[in-house]
Formats: structure tokens, C-alpha cells, sequence
């Protein structure tokens, strides 16, 4: 139980273009989902909290107009990477939750975004 | 804001021996998780811990809480090559603030 799958795995866009990430709960419905992003041999750092039906809460730093994040339902949250720069070039992991925020988090596989 | 430190960062074992990685909080915590994540994979759920003084096991990693609840430490009794990886641990009070890591590599 409690799978959360991610698409795509990896992707290669040019400069200038957007990607959109989804990440979905399979077999739970999560109240909660996250974005992180870690950097080769770093940490995961969250860039964004959202919960069905409302807009996404940003760490400081992280750019909403950059970062769109949509959680339409209670299996499903995208992350669409606008106007993408090499410097967004990074391991970009969803994680689902079926409580709050302080609950255990459940991991997607990944997405490796390539900005060329 | 809250903090979490996590050491040490790398940790070299020998196959057999014993390891324990240590984690500290800024804050007082509602509870902490650990994650343990393979290399080219993504983080998996090991525990949680919510009691002061918690102390939970899971075949040769044991995992306690603070009395306090603001630092945390897993130990990993006789190291096997399956045990490499990197070990998050994440304090939660209304989100999850992930420690750096500890990146665990075993010799044979």
C-alpha cells in the first residue's frame, strides 16, 4: 500500500519551454501532497505544500509564478515548471500524505528535469 | 525557523560493525520520522517516533527520541552491504523539515 507514482521519470526540455510533473496517490487518497527538490548528494528541500482544492502554501524562495502547482483532486497533483533555465535543472520528488502536514510522507520515484 | 541538523554526513563502516547517526532540532517536535534513501532512488518511510523517550526497533536498527523531543538517533547494529544509502531524519511539527542526511557506505 500507500504508492505514489510519478511522471515523467526524466525529462529534457530547452530554455524558455514548460514542464508539467504529475504525481499520483494510488492506492490512498492524500489530503496532502508536497514538492521537493534535492540537488546531487543534498537534502530534500520543500519547495511546496498543497492540499486538494486550494492553492499551494511556497517556502520562502520558491517562485509561485515559476513553480505552478495544481492539486485538482485527492490522487492528483502537477507541478508544470514555466519558462524553464538550466539553473532548474534538478531532482524534482512529489510525496502524498493521507493527514497533515506532520504526517509520514509517502515518496514518488522522482522526475530528473534537464533544462538545455 | 525550525532546523534540523543531522550528523555526521558520511559515515564509512566496516561490514559487522555498528553505526548511529544523529539528529537535533531547533524546536520542540511533534514527532519524528526517519527515511532511508537508496542511491538513484527516492525516499522510503522507516519510522516514526511521537512519545518522549520513544524507543522503537526494527530488526537491527533501533531508533529513540528525545526526552526533550528535540533530538533523535538511529543505530544500526552489524552493518551489512544492504544497509547503504543515505538516512534522512524529519521533524515534524506543521511540516516536515528534513535533516541533510547521513550517507552510509560499507566495506566488505
Amino acid at each position: 500500500g500507500a504508492v505514489v507514482s510519478q511522471h515523467p521519470s526524466w525529462v529534457i526540455c530547452k530554455s524558455g519551454t514548460s514542464v508539467k510533473i504529475e504525481c499520483r496517490s494510488l492506492d490512498f487518497q492524500a489530503t496532502t501532497m508536497f514538492w521537493y527538490r534535492q540537488f546531487p548528494k543534498q537534502s530534500l528541500m520543500l519547495m511546496a505544500t498543497s492540499n486538494e482544492g486550494s492553492k499551494a502554501t511556497y517556502e520562502q524562495g520558491v517562485e509561485k509564478d515559476k513553480f505552478l502547482i495544481n492539486h485538482a483532486s485527492l490522487t492528483l497533483s502537477t507541478l508544470t515548471v514555466t519558462s524553464a533555465h538550466p539553473e532548474d535543472s534538478s531532482f524534482y520528488i512529489c510525496s502524498a500524505s493521507e493527514g497533515r502536514a506532520s504526517h509520514e510522507q509517502y515518496f514518488g520515484p522522482g522526475t530528473r528535469l534537464t533544462v538545455t | 525557523g525550525q532546523q534540523v541538523m543531522q550528523i555526521p554526513q558520511y559515515q564509512h563502516v566496516q561490514e559487522g560493525e555498528d553505526f548511529t547517526t544523529y539528529c537535533n532540532s531547533s524546536t520542540t517536535l511533534s514527532n519524528i520520522q526517519w527515511y532511508k534513501q537508496r542511491p538513484g532512488g527516492h525516499p522510503v518511510f522507516l519510522i516514526q517516533l511521537v512519545k518522549s523517550g520513544e524507543v522503537k526497533k526494527q530488526k537491527r536498527l533501533t531508533f529513540q527520541f528525545g526526552e526533550a523531543k528535540k533530538n533523535s538517533s538511529l543505530h544500526i547494529t552489524a552493518t551489512q552491504t544492504t544497509d547503504v544509502g543515505t538516512y534522512f531524519c524529519a521533524g515534524a511539527n506543521y511540516k516536515l523539515s528534513f535533516g541533510a542526511g547521513t550517507t552510509v557506505t560499507v566495506r566488505a
